[in-house]
């Protein structure tokens, strides 16, 4: 089955920094999320990015789906960016909607 | 609201026996998931549904069960069949078909004694 490797497995930064967080995959894929888990657990949905650009405030993303790979940026990183963020792919056709996780990169934005 | 809910938020029970977890959304999504998370872990698939009175088996669905009765409810019964059923639960639901969001529940926290 299709592998997922996010890259780096865990970050520290000082608030107000910038980072970009990495998802290679090693198979085409139909669908790709970003995800951002909070202390509590709860997975918030960042971005639904199969192919192209997005932007939203601070978060921009970007796959690349010919070379396989998603870029997740962060600008003028805060506390509450703290957390783990998740990049998800669903694989193939007639595969019902299942995705396949990375590892994770876990975030921790000091003061 | 529209959205997910799972109930209970943190369960206990003692090895041997059956527990079930409940997922419900009001979003009139189709297709339903239930996965599980182990500490340090990414999320891996433990079954899904695509409509209702179907569904099919994910990449870790031995020890476990579902039913999917209704549109709106998936449970997911942990049974003693299950030999590491300590983790964190997460449902999720999205539209049917190809290219489509999935969006997730708070999760349950299952405690194994």
């Amino acid at each position: 089955g299709i592998q997922v490797e996010q890259s780096p497995p865990d970050l520290i930064l000082q608030e107000g920094a910038n980072s970009t967080l990495r998802c290679n995959f090693s198979d085409s894929v139909n669908n790709l999320q970003w995800f951002h888990q909070n202390p509590w657990g709860q997975l918030i949905n960042l971005f639904y990015i199969p192919s192209g650009t997005k932007q939203n405030g601070r978060l921009s993303a970007t796959t690349v789906a010919t070379e396989r790979y998603s870029l997740l940026y962060i600008s003028s990183s805060q506390t509450t960016d703290s957390g783990v963020y998740f990049c998800a792919v669903e694989e193939g056709y007639n595969q019902g909607g299942k995705l396949i996780f990375g590892q994770g990169t876990e975030l921790s934005v000091k003061p | 609201d529209g959205g997910i809910t799972q109930s209970p938020k943190y369960l206990f029970r003692k090895e041997g026996q059956n527990v079930t977890l409940s997922c419900e959304q009001n979003l009139n999504h189709d297709a339903m998931y239930w996965y599980r998370q182990d500490p340090g872990q990414g999320l891996r698939l433990i079954y899904y549904s695509q409509i209702v009175n179907d569904f099919q088996k994910g990449d870790i669905a031995e020890g476990y069960s579902v039913s999917r009765e209704k549109k709106e409810s998936f449970p997911l019964t942990v049974t003693s069949a299950q030999k590491n059923p300590t983790a964190f639960y997460l449902c999720a639901s999205s539209i049917a078909g190809l290219l489509n969001e999935q969006f997730f529940g708070p999760g349950t926290r299952l405690t194994v004694l």
